[in-house]
């Protein structure tokens, strides 16, 4: 059972250049989110969504863009990086927003903007 | 204001001993859920244990327990027995009903680091 998985694990890019993290789950949880996590600051939530067709933003959201084709798949996508999105990234899934839902993480990306 | 706050940014432990990590929130939610995260230095995020706020007993898995206390809103981590494959960062979160501000998504404090020595 694979769970949730990021592509790619690390990427570097140029200060302008854009690319896209890779999240899917095969758990057909209907919930998934991601956050990037900087030293001292714990974990942020960038986007969120509730259901294919259907995202939202969260605490820190300029700068991505997310879109929810299909259940399985919440693509995180870097319009123009610049320095500041330096970070880790997980995504993250649960079966529901109910309280008792945990999420479960891919194993994150290390993304450094040059 | 933060919603989850961490007092500790790191802690140490003797093997073999027990430790409280520490983990206080703030909601006006009566509906809320509180977990906490394990996270190794080798990246992963791994869901150790949950506790709602309705819950009369307070919650353990294994090692790890919560010591609830809903009056004073606080959550705090303990775990028996520290191992060596303790040390790591830990995580305290909080989701709220979906009538809280934060929409039913995960709140994360900025995290424990745990070190366990022989």
């Amino acid at each position: 059972n694979a769970g949730v998985t990021q592509t790619p694990k690390f990427q570097v890019l140029k200060t302008g250049q854009s690319m896209t993290l890779q999240c899917a789950q095969d758990m057909n949880h209907e919930y998934m989110s991601w956050y990037r996590q900087d030293p001292g600051m714990g974990l942020r939530l960038i986007h969120y969504s509730v259901g294919a067709g259907i995202t939202d933003q969260g605490e820190v959201p300029n700068g991505y863009n997310v879109s929810r084709s299909t259940t399985e798949d919440f693509p995180l996508r870097l319009l123009s990086a610049a320095p500041s999105q330096t970070s880790v990234y997980f995504c993250a899934s649960s079966y529901s927003r109910g309280l008792r839902s945990p999420l479960h993480f891919g194993n994150g990306t290390r993304l450094t903007v040059t | 204001a933060q919603k989850i706050t961490q007092t500790q940014p790191g802690m140490f432990v003797q093997e073999k001993e027990a430790v409280t990590l520490d983990c206080t929130y703030d909601t006006s939610d009566q509906s809320y859920g509180l977990f906490w995260y394990k996270q190794p230095s080798s990246g992963e995020m791994i869901f150790l244990i949950y506790q709602g706020s309705y819950d009369e007993q307070n919650a353990t898995e294994g090692r790890y327990s919560l010591n609830f206390q809903k009056a004073r809103k606080s959550a705090n981590l303990v775990i028996s027995a520290s191992q060596l494959g303790d040390s790591a960062m830990y995580f305290c979160a909080m989701r709220e009903g979906r009538g809280g501000g934060s929409q039913g998504n995960l709140i994360f404090g900025k995290g424990t680091k745990l070190s366990v020595k022989p």
